[in-house]
């Protein structure tokens, strides 16, 4: 079946990175591109942009320009999200979930990314 | 950037008792274009409803979507104990994709 299994919790230290990763399985990955959506604690779901998985350009919302990175590799079905120069309110649940051409029909259980002294 | 905003906040139903849940667009979204998702606590979203009103795979018939333009709705017809959870709306025809911030149906 399709799935996205994510990469377990992080703990960090702020000014650390953290990569995270999205195993696609059940479909072929350069098929679909790839949407990476943010939730803080007790707050609504935040589009961070998305990754064409044919061509691995990717496209960063506002907010998630600089310090964010997506990234591929498309020999392990496998979409990253790389965060640098962590801050405290960059903890988080991170989302990744398919494009499906008009909403988002397959979700990853989400990582936990807390970044804490 | 189109801003959604869903009402009410939060909904206090009974099972058995039908909800209507509202999503209002700053500017014109197309139909093809909005989508529903079910969240549970410690749960990825899960999608109810694409293009405004047709039902993702294995969804009830209990849930239904509607609307057009900027003014969107879900409804649950008659609701079962699993259905208390939070319900946001995206639109996704124009970038950056947003999210509505969610209203939250609890059990009354």
């Amino acid at each position: 079946q399709v799935q996205l299994v994510q990469s377990g919790s992080e703990l960090k230290k702020p000014g650390a990175s953290v990569k995270v990763s999205c195993k696609a399985s059940g479909y072929t990955f350069t098929s679909y591109a790839m949407n990476w959506v943010r939730q803080a604690p007790g707050q609504g779901l935040e589009w961070m942009g998305w990754i064409n998985t044919n061509t691995g350009n990717p496209t960063y919302a506002q907010g998630f320009t600089g310090r964010f990175v997506f990234s591929l590799d498309t020999s392990v079905s496998t979409a990253y999200l790389q965060i640098s120069s962590l801050k405290a309110e960059d903890t988080a649940v991170y989302y990744c979930a398919r494009d499906g051409g008009s909403s988002f029909p397959v979700w990853g259980k989400g990582t936990t990314v807390t970044v804490s002294s | 950037e189109i801003v959604l905003t869903q009402s009410p906040g939060t909904l206090s139903l009974s099972p058995g008792e039908r909800a209507t849940l509202s999503c209002r667009a700053s500017q014109s979204v197309s139909s093809s274009y909005l989508a529903w998702y079910q969240q549970k606590p410690g749960q990825a979203p899960r999608l109810l409803i694409y293009g405004a009103s047709s039902r993702a795979t294995g969804i009830p018939d209990r849930f239904s979507g509607s609307g057009s333009g900027t003014d969107f709705t879900l409804t649950i017809s008659r609701l079962e104990p699993e259905d208390f959870a939070v319900y946001y709306c995206q639109q996704y025809g124009s970038s950056p994709d947003t999210f509505g911030q969610g209203t939250r149906l609890e059990i009354k």
